[in-house]
């Protein structure tokens, strides 16, 4: 299968600063990423959709000047969780569909997740 | 009425059993259909897929997709130890629709 990379793995932060997420497609070309949070034993709650060249989609009650995303080439997007709280404390994780021209295949391959803990 | 449901176990089989996951959905659009295993502190990998109704078989594996039924099942023959972990459903219309996710049936298989 397609290998997406997720980076960092594990993050600690103080409360009023910034955090990145990468997220790169290491074998394929994504055109589309997608980030997600998920609680414990809960599913994955999609927080915005991220399209290569233009603006993410956020989904309804996702805060875009606090999670800003940038999809800056085919194989690289970014989350940046800006002025972290402890409730923004949450297991990320991105996923990435490959792209063949106009077709985006429907299977969908994730990252390894970020675990964020704001202190 | 949830667009999809999964109970989320947990389930606890012995080694050696069948492990039975399902999960029913209310839009009739869903064509392509997933099964992700993740294990605790990482990211779904992805399992089976399978596109419209019919069975698929990937070694121990084998999912089931009833479109009359709005009801997709996993099966999991001669369970491992290795296999416990938090299997998710997911389906979707395909082009470029989102994927919509169970909340993930929790597995134990105990040696």
């Amino acid at each position: 299968g397609a290998v997406v990379s997720q980076h960092p793995s594990r993050v600690i932060c103080k409360s009023g600063t910034s955090v990145k997420i990468e997220c790169r497609s290491l074998d394929f070309q994504a055109t589309t990423m997608f980030w997600y949070r998920q609680f414990p034993k809960k599913s994955l709650m999609l927080m915005a959709t991220s399209n290569e060249g233009s603006k993410a989609t956020y989904e309804q009650g996702v805060e875009k000047d606090k999670f800003l995303i940038n999809h800056a080439s085919l194989t690289l997007s970014t989350l940046t969780v800006t002025s972290a709280h402890p409730e923004d404390s949450s297991f990320y994780i991105c996923s990435a569909r490959r792209s063949q021209g106009q077709h985006l295949n429907t299977e969908a391959f994730f990252g390894q997740g970020t675990r964020l803990t704001v202190v | 009425q949830k667009e999809v449901e999964q109970d989320p176990g947990p389930l606890s089989v012995p080694e050696g059993a069948i492990v039975s996951l399902n999960c029913t959905y209310s839009n009739s659009a869903f064509q392509y259909f997933m099964w992700y295993r993740q294990y605790s502190r990482k990211g779904p990998e992805l399992l089976m897929y399978t596109y419209s109704s019919g069975n698929k078989e990937d070694g121990r594996f084998t999912a089931q997709v009833d479109k009359s039924s709005k009801y997709i099942s996993l099966f999991i023959r001669d369970s491992q130890p290795s296999d416990s972990a938090t299997y998710l459903c997911a389906m979707s219309a395909g082009g470029n629709n989102r994927l919509a996710f169970g909340k993930g049936n929790q597995v134990v298989v105990i040696p």
